[in-house]
């Protein structure tokens, strides 16, 4: 089935870090990616992993896989206000398609 | 390039009404998908197009809705007889490879 989960939201202090996580079902998937959403915009592409990595960084972004559990993190170093928005992880199974997890809401307080 | 463009941005409609929105994608892209996102969910697929060729439809795509890319370019997703639960953002993605593109979406309110 395709399933993909991810906690709600999740609450930091501008300076730390953020460590946003999902669950996904399809082990068969070939890329998984992070995409954020700022309040009545689209989706901006982050960043995404093939699946046969396990960790992939991007300045201050840092991705880990773990295909055996199917667990897919987004580590944000460094947490801006500008960084609050919703974040949502999607599946990419062989048709093509993105399956998305209903996204994780970011706050940063200062 | 002017990435991914959707139009219009918002729509309020009455019930009943037919609706029709565009999606123009990032040049050379071969591949448009269509997604449906309401308040509080990620985005939910609706169909995809590789070229002009419509490849995949998802159960949540009604009789009452239809896609099409005629020229393998622009598409349009028409809703007829909208329904309140019609009422979503309509997102509009293309790819060449392994990244998708979002447009703006195009926000729907059948009243």
């Amino acid at each position: 089935g395709e399933d993909v989960e991810q906690s709600l939201f999740l609450s930091v202090r501008e300076g730390d870090s953020s460590v946003i996580n999902c669950t996904y079902t399809d082990s068969s998937s070939t890329y998984l990616y992070w995409y954020k959403q700022e309040p009545g915009a689209g989706l901006q592409l982050l960043t995404y992993i093939f699946s046969n990595m396990d960790m992939k960084q991007d300045q201050r972004l840092t991705v880990l896989l773990n295909k055996k559990d199917k667990h897919l993190s987004l580590r944000i170093a460094d947490t801006q206000t500008g960084d609050s928005a919703i974040y949502f992880c999607a599946e990419s199974p062989p048709t093509d398609k993105l399956i998305f997890g209903t996204g994780t809401r970011l706050q940063v307080f200062p | 390039d002017t990435g991914v463009s959707q139009n219009p941005r918002h729509k309020i409609t009455k019930r009943g009404q037919n609706v029709t929105f565009r999606c123009d994608p990032i040049s050379e892209h071969n591949r448009l998908y269509w997604y449906r996102q309401t308040l509080g969910q990620g985005p939910e697929f609706l169909t995809y197009f590789q070229n002009e060729a419509q490849l995949e439809k998802s159960r949540l795509l009604s009789d009452r809705f239809s896609a099409e890319r005629p020229k393998g370019s622009f598409s349009t997703l028409e809703i007829q007889r909208t329904e309140q639960g019609d009422s979503a953002m309509y997102l509009c993605a293309s790819n060449r490879n392994t990244e998708a593109f979002f447009g703006q979406g195009t926000r729907l309110t059948v009243v």
